[in-house]
């Protein structure tokens, strides 16, 4: 069974701060992970994903998330946070081999001026 | 590239009535669809995964003669609301894998579709 964690519904952070969101899984195999940007009534926007290679991912908008295996987790970041970052973020996972993907609850980041 | 359109964007109807939402893959070729309903503030909850030219496979507790998907060709998938009530007012979001699937590809998302019914 497949599952992920987004601990945190809710994240503020100051304009030009650097802003972390957390997602932490579980797959019995292994994972392909994703980040995604939902804005008021739209659908989902693709950031980035990990499939295999360098734990380091960098993605659209300048943002990255890191995948870290023993801890199962995989932390987007941004160095410095943009008002026009706020939104929801939701984190997904998909087992190597499934057919659909595995969404968490979603975080809700704020950024404020 | 990789665009997925959604039609209507917002639909308001009358209790009884069913509503059709269309999910269209513009610039690729789709074999696999995914549709997904989302309630506010809560995340994307995967309803069935239609397959072009086969019957889709409807996640559990989700009612396959209420929610009639259609998948008749390589850029087209239909969900039917049938004799829709106020509590399938939702966020409809689909999204769309390309036919050349390889595990590295993500699923491309339509911008969804707001139904209301009154």
């Amino acid at each position: 069974a497949q599952s992920v964690a987004q601990p945190e519904d809710q994240v503020n952070v100051a304009e030009g701060n650097p802003l972390t969101v957390k997602c932490t899984y579980s797959v019995s195999g292994n994972p392909y992970l994703f980040w995604y940007v939902q804005y008021p009534n739209r659908g989902l926007q693709f950031l980035l994903k990990y499939i295999t290679g360098d734990n380091l991912v960098k993605g659209s908008y300048g943002f990255e998330a890191e995948f870290n295996k023993s801890q199962t987790s995989f932390h987007l970041k941004k160095p410095s946070a943009l008002v026009s970052d706020s939104a929801l973020y939701f984190c997904a996972v998909r087992e190597g081999g499934a057919n659909n993907l595995f969404f968490g609850t979603g975080t809700r980041l704020t950024v404020i001026p | 590239g990789a665009v997925v359109s959604q039609h209507p964007s917002w639909v308001i109807c009358k209790s009884g009535t069913s509503v059709k939402i269309e999910c269209r893959s513009l610039d690729f070729q789709a074999t696999t669809m995914f549709w997904y309903r989302q309630f506010p503030k809560q995340s994307l909850m995967l309803m069935a995964t239609s397959n072009e030219g086969s019957k889709a496979t409807y996640e559990q507790g989700v009612e396959k003669d209420k929610f009639l998907i259609n998948h008749a060709s390589l850029t087209l998938s239909t969900l039917t609301v049938t004799s829709a009530h106020p509590e399938d007012s939702s966020f409809y979001i689909c999204s769309a894998r390309e036919r050349h699937f390889s595990l590295n590809n993500e699923q491309f998302f339509g911008p969804g579709t707001r139904l209301t019914v009154l």
